[in-house]
């Protein structure tokens, strides 16, 4: 039973750069996509980025210039990095497993908030 | 702006059957599976339905879920208080090669 827990440092600067890390346990990495989804709060759930453990990647278009997702398969983590943040990135932000078959996103960590805020 | 289209609120009596519907298009719900998730308050999204009408092991069979087309929706029979819940479809999209959410329903146990 894949389990995932998110980890950041809870408030950002604004302008600066935001970095996450979800650390797997309990499951091998290359059976699953890991999706980083977002949601600001009071509002709804924003895909953010997966990636597949061959690094292939993919973004949400409306974040592309801004973030890099990446994977250490020796440590099990996967890493998200947001630049230039605003106020309109505070949110919980959520890792996810996506399945390679049907792209369900079956199991979620709890999330970390991330405020940015000077 | 979500992709998806979901109401903003629902809301039923105990005992009683809700639905809430998705509307999408031929690029997600169209040609794609659809999920349901259940978000209670302060806690992460949980997969309630999967691949339009399954329901992962623990979830009640009071919950279901059903496509046609490039809509969908998810029923909750017998409701309960602890169902109150925001409620959010999801499905991969084509174009996007991402998932796309609808912008979530709020429901109410009256």
């Amino acid at each position: 039973q894949v389990q995932l827990q998110e980890s950041g440092p809870g408030l950002v600067k604004p302008s600066e750069t935001l970095s996450l890390t979800c650390t797997v346990s309990g499951g091998s990495i290359s059976d699953y996509y890991w999706s980083w989804i977002r949601q600001p709060p009071g509002k709804g759930l924003e895909w953010v980025a997966w990636i597949y453990y061959t690094g292939s990647t993919n973004y949400n278009p409306s974040l592309k210039s801004r973030v890099t997702i990446s994977l250490d398969t020796s440590k099990k983590q996967i890493s998200l990095k947001l630049t230039s943040v605003t106020a309109a990135d505070t949110a919980v932000y959520y890792c996810a497993s996506q399945g390679t078959y049907d792209y369900v996103l079956a199991t979620w960590g709890q999330g970390t908030m991330v405020t940015v805020s000077s | 702006q979500s992709v998806l289209t979901q109401p903003p609120s629902a809301s039923g009596t105990p005992g009683q059957r809700v639905t809430i519907s998705c509307s999408g298009s031929s690029s997600n719900i169209g040609t794609n599976y659809v999920y349901w998730y259940q978000q209670l308050p302060g806690t992460a999204p949980k997969l309630l339905i999967y691949r339009n009408n399954q329901r992962p092991s623990g979830v009640p069979d009071r919950f279901s879920g059903s496509k046609s087309a490039t809509s969908a929706s998810l029923a909750i029979s017998g409701l309960r208080s602890e169902d109150e819940a925001d409620y959010y479809c999801g499905a991969w999209d084509d174009s996007l090669s991402g998932v796309v959410f609808g912008g979530g329903t709020k429901l109410t146990v009256l």
